[in-house]
């Protein structure tokens, strides 16, 4: 099946700082990606989906300005957080459709996030 | 109300039993269904999709409602390596993402 990667798989940063997460289609293009967020016990959560050549798509409650989200190209997507606080600490994954469909996606391996 | 609804569990099982879960979705338009398996700490990954007849595969039975609005997973003679959170998740049609329930918990035991 499809591949997706993510990089880092696991991140410590500082409040304050950035974090850059990267979202790869390593087999197919994805002219569109998807953003989720999961904390502890709880389900995963849409928060934006990423269109290669123009702006990203945020669900409510998810400040654009916070999460910088960037198509660079048909493989890859990246996801921003800036200026992290400990409540942003959480398990962040990028999924992909392969295909025209909206059927089938493909997860990436995550990237766990903690803010210190 | 949320999209997907789905009991948390756990649900706590003896090796060989068959267990049910189910799950309702809110929005009467969606188009397509499908259980996903999370094993902690990793991402999902699909197990089966749901089709309105009903599915099987090997083990696992999948189940659609579309008049109750109800999706089922049925898995039969548990195995150990069974024991991971099942995620109930639907797709609106048009719509290209995925609404996910909040996950049922399975720990099947020796």
């Amino acid at each position: 099946g499809a591949v997706v990667s993510q990089h880092p798989s696991r991140v410590i940063c500082k409040s304050g700082t950035s974090v850059k997460i990267e979202c790869r289609s390593l087999d197919f293009q994805a002219t569109t990606m998807f953003w989720y967020r999961q904390f502890p016990k709880q389900s995963l959560m849409l928060m934006a989906t990423s269109n290669e050549g123009s702006k990203a798509t945020y669900e409510q409650g998810v400040e654009k300005d916070k999460f910088l989200i960037n198509h660079a190209s048909l493989t890859l997507s990246t996801l921003t957080v800036t200026s992290a606080h400990p409540e942003d600490s959480s398990f962040y994954i990028c999924s992909a459709p392969e295909g025209s469909g909206p059927y089938e996606q493909y997860f990436g391996p995550g990237t766990r996030l903690t803010v210190t | 109300r949320k999209e997907v609804e789905q009991d948390p569990g756990p649900f706590n099982v003896p090796e060989g039993a068959t267990v049910a879960f189910n799950c309702t979705y809110s929005n009467s338009a969606s188009q397509s269904f499908f259980w996903y398996r999370q094993d902690c700490r990793k991402e999902p990954k699909l197990l089966m999709s749901v089709y309105s007849s009903g599915n099987e595969d090997g083990r696992f039975t999948a189940q659609l409602n579309r008049a109750s609005q109800y999706i089922s997973l049925l898995i039969r003679d548990s195995k150990l390596s069974d024991s991971a959170t099942y995620l109930c998740v639907v797709n609106m049609n048009g719509a290209n993402n995925l609404f996910f329930g909040t996950g049922t918990r399975l720990t099947v035991i020796p």
